[in-house]
């Protein structure tokens, strides 16, 4: 079974400031996403990436964030000006086509004050 | 992805089989249905999925109905470690560019 490392676990951070949450497979995969999940709410898509681009993303993915994958292992989410509404744990997942399914990593929590 | 009604919540004692409807009346003829649970605020876990056929594996039990507008997932004997958010997905594939849409799915209480 796939692995995800996500760090930071947890992540405080005032608003304004730039934070980047990181996710590391163990193994090279055909498609990265990040999702995110306010607290009490879904879990909601944010973009996946595909060949070293972004495939699709959701209308919450606005241009206060950009992922990469800059040294082909790191998964990158950033976050440029962080807000109080950003506040949400964020988890990175992968997919293949086969065996098929999602797989997520344990996330990242963030707190914008 | 068509969309799926589940009940917002269930309880069920610990030590019997937990069903989880999920009515998904609009799906598509190569439409999957997937289930994936979440427990506290860790990552989706991947449960098991189906086209048509029932499925069953090491952590549960997939039984479609053979209009395939309703299904029911089974935990054969439940844990008090079941407690979770089940999330029943109708995709036509399990990622692919557009992921998977999660929906407020079904929270199971497992009771001692």
């Amino acid at each position: 079974e796939p692995e995800v490392t996500q760090t930071p676990s947890h992540q405080v951070t005032q608003m304004g400031q730039e934070v980047i949450l990181r996710c590391v497979p163990i193994s090279n995969h055909l498609y990265f996403y990040w999702y995110r999940q306010i607290l009490g709410q879904k879990v909601e898509f944010l973009v996946s990436f595909y060949n070293n681009e972004i495939s699709e993303k959701s209308e919450i993915f606005d241009d206060q964030f950009s992922v990469e994958r800059p040294d082909g292992s790191n998964f990158t989410l950033k976050i440029r000006s962080t807000k109080l509404e950003d506040s949400a744990m964020y988890f990175c997942a992968i997919w293949d086509i086969y065996p098929g399914e999602l797989f997520f990593g344990e996330g990242s929590r963030l707190t914008v004050l | 992805d068509a969309k799926t009604t589940q009940p917002p919540s269930m309880d069920c004692a610990e030590g019997r089989a937990a069903n989880l409807p999920c009515n998904h009346s609009t799906i598509s003829g190569n439409e999957y249905v997937y289930w994936y649970r979440q427990i506290h605020s860790q990552g989706p876990q991947y449960i098991i999925h189906g086209l048509k056929n029932n499925e069953t594996n090491e952590m549960a039990s997939l039984i479609i109905t053979e209009d395939r507008k309703s299904s029911t997932l089974i935990l054969p004997h439940a844990t008090l470690r079941d407690t979770a958010v089940y999330y029943c997905i109708v995709a036509y594939s399990g990622g692919g560019a557009d992921g998977l849409t999660f929906g407020k799915g079904t929270h199971l209480i497992i009771q001692p």
